[in-house]
């Protein structure tokens, strides 16, 4: 699996935009980047996914860079309830034919909100 | 609604001991999943069932053996539990898309104590 990078910590002011990183430099044409997130003692939860251009939802928006080497998943307005660890993940959906390909966690950015 | 259910929350026994840990889910879902994280905090996939049929098991002692009666859920069995079992135990369900990588939805989590 193609691997990825992101920053161990990092820390907002509540209601201000929050932008977490993510490398993917070996990222492959069949890799989707996707986005989960894990709140304090719950599982974790999808949050957003794309391919080549950038996404938005009702939780986040994802910018991925032209090159797809990077991504960025972006809070626009930071609330406590958003204080969790985040997880950038590809997954190859060639891999099993279908979309259940299995994630593979990495060990995620860890976001404090500061109120 | 809960969409992925899992019994017990909390798990605590003895070394030597067989337990279980059930997993339901009401989402109509195709494929179903065991995730493991360990006291560092990291995730890692266990056991992969598509339509009641083991397709991923990632390097799990046979102690470990999942139970899939219908599609709607995937029970673990552990026997013989070992201290380093100590972990919190996530099952997780997704539906079986070609074409994309669709989302995972996690169970809220089974803390296992082993004693």
């Amino acid at each position: 699996d193609a691997k990825t990078t992101q920053p161990n910590s990092m820390e907002s002011n509540e209601e201000e935009p929050v932008h977490l990183p993510c490398n993917h430099s070996t990222i492959s044409g069949t890799d989707y980047i996707h986005w989960y997130r894990q709140l304090p003692s719950q599982g974790p939860e999808y949050v957003i996914h794309g391919l080549t251009s950038n996404v938005n939802n009702r939780m986040a928006s994802l910018a991925i860079a032209e090159d797809r080497k990077s991504s960025t998943l972006i809070l626009h307005r930071a609330t406590l309830r958003d204080a969790a660890v985040y997880y950038c993940i590809l997954r190859d959906f060639r891999i099993y034919q279908s979309g259940n390909t299995p994630l593979v966690f990495g060990k995620g950015t860890r976001l404090s909100v500061i109120a | 609604d809960t969409a992925v259910s899992q019994t017990p929350k909390y798990l605590v026994t003895q070394m030597g001991n067989d337990k279980s840990i059930k997993c339901e889910q009401n989402l109509g879902h195709d494929t179903m999943y065991w995730y493991k994280q360990d006291s560092k905090k990291f995730l890692k996939i266990m056991f992969s069932y598509n339509n009641k049929e083991l397709i991923i098991n990632e390097t799990v002692p046979n102690r470990f053996s999942p139970k899939s009666p219908d599609k709607a859920h995937l029970n673990l069995h552990i026997n013989s539990l070992e201290l380093g079992d100590s972990a919190v135990y996530f099952c997780a369900s997704s539906h079986d898309v070609r074409g994309d990588s669709y989302e995972q939805y996690f169970g809220p989590g089974t803390r296992l104590t082993v004693t």
